[in-house]
Formats: structure tokens, sequence, C-alpha cells
């Protein structure tokens, strides 16, 4: 069975533009959460959808966004990049409801310049 | 709010040794403990998860400790070897209502085995 495929793997942008990164789950996952790793903040989390739905969101600017298709291939999009941002950003899948036992992907590695 | 502490942050040992790493939680409601292993450039990798209803579970060379009164948990790694250099999380989550999907990770641990 196939692992959480994310794409593209790395990316390059400027200060100001907006990037979608993309997640597709393992098969027969249907909850799909994001987190952002950086060395100073360590891995953190930032939203998860299930069924489409957004279930839960972390702590981060309305500049981060999500959302999830009726195949369960997520999205997630920021606006307005700062410096800041430049992170490796993963999804991970999970086949349970409550989402407890997650499977992540290699990641998106962002810089942003 | 740091909810989950791991300690140390890096941590050497020799080929053959007992690794162990600590984490330590705030929130009671937490009920599933997993640990992850990292390899550079690799998105991290379910090595084990325990439930608070158990004190111990063991894979392999790998071992959880649960201790529910203290709120710790502890991950063994028993005969390290070289391949085991990688970076080890700790997390913790809580199943259901508005925490779904959600896990909460420990800061990490860098562990080198040396040959």
């Amino acid at each position: 069975k196939a692992g959480v495929t994310q794409t593209p793997r790395y990316l390059i942008k400027t200060r100001g533009q907006q990037v979608t990164l993309s997640c597709s789950p393992i098969s027969g996952h249907r909850s799909v959460s994001w987190y952002q790793q950086t060395p100073g903040q360590g891995l953190q989390f930032l939203f998860e959808y299930f069924s489409e739905t957004q279930r839960n969101k972390g702590n981060f600017p309305g500049r981060f966004s999500g959302r999830q298709f009726s195949n369960s291939r997520s999205e997630m999009n920021v606006s307005t990049l700062e410096l800041g941002d430049s992170a490796l950003y993963l999804c991970a899948s999970s086949l349970l409801l409550a989402g407890a036992e997650q499977f992540f992907g290699p990641g998106t590695r962002l810089t942003v310049l | 709010q740091q909810q989950v502490k791991q300690s140390p942050q890096s941590l050497i040992v020799q080929k053959g040794g007992i690794s162990i790493i600590n984490c330590a939680y705030e929130n009671t409601a937490f009920d599933y403990f997993p640990w992850y292993q990292q390899f550079p450039g690799k998105g991290p990798a379910l090595l084990i998860a325990i439930r608070p209803d158990v004190s111990e579970k063991k894979e392999g060379r790998f071992t959880i400790s649960f201790n529910k009164s203290a709120k710790q948990f502890s991950l063994h790694i028993m005969d390290s070897q070289p391949g085991d250099s990688a970076t080890y999380f700790c997390a913790a989550s809580i199943k259901g209502g508005t925490s779904y999907g959600k896990l909460t990770f420990g800061q990490g641990t860098i562990l080198t085995v040396h040959p």
C-alpha cells in the first residue's frame, strides 16, 4: 500500500507570494492533518480535515488555510508569505475516526526568500 | 504553552548500549502517546505507541514505559545500533472531542549511536 505522498517536495518563494501544497493520504484514510516543522518551534499542528470538513485548527494566523476534497486529498495554502514561514510542511493521514495513529508523508520543504 | 517536555535534547550512545529518552506531559486528558523516529530528509515514522491503561509496551528492541501518576513516559532502545541514529519525538493526543487529529509533540532528541 502506497504511503502518504506530498507535492512538491521542495519549493522556493519570495515574500508576499502565496503557495499551495498538496497531500494524498494512504488509500482508505479519511483524516488528514498538517504540521509545520521548524528548528526553533519543532512540530506544530496546523489543522485537521475529515470528510471535507475542518475539525480542528492550531494556533496559526489566517494566512494558513486548507481544504480537503471528496477523494480525501488535501491542500494547504499560505498567503502573503513571510520569511518565518520557511519550514518543512508535513501531512499525516489516519484511518481511525479519532485520528490517533497518524502516518506522515515526506514533507514539502518551503523556503521563503 | 509547551504541553509535552522531552529530554535530553541530544544523546550519544555506544553500539550495544541502551538509549533512554524521557517525556513529561501536563494535560491529564491525553490518552494516546506515540513515539516517532525521523531521519534527515524524511517525515516522522511511527515507532511505537501506548495508551494509559498499560504501564509498558515492548516491540522488538523498543520499549515504552508509562507512569500515569507522574505524567511521564519514556522510550528505551535496547542494543542500540548505528542505524538507530535519528531524531526521536514523543507526542500525545486526546481521542475525539475537539482535539481531532492533533498530536502535541515534544521538542525532539537527536540520538547518535557510535559504532
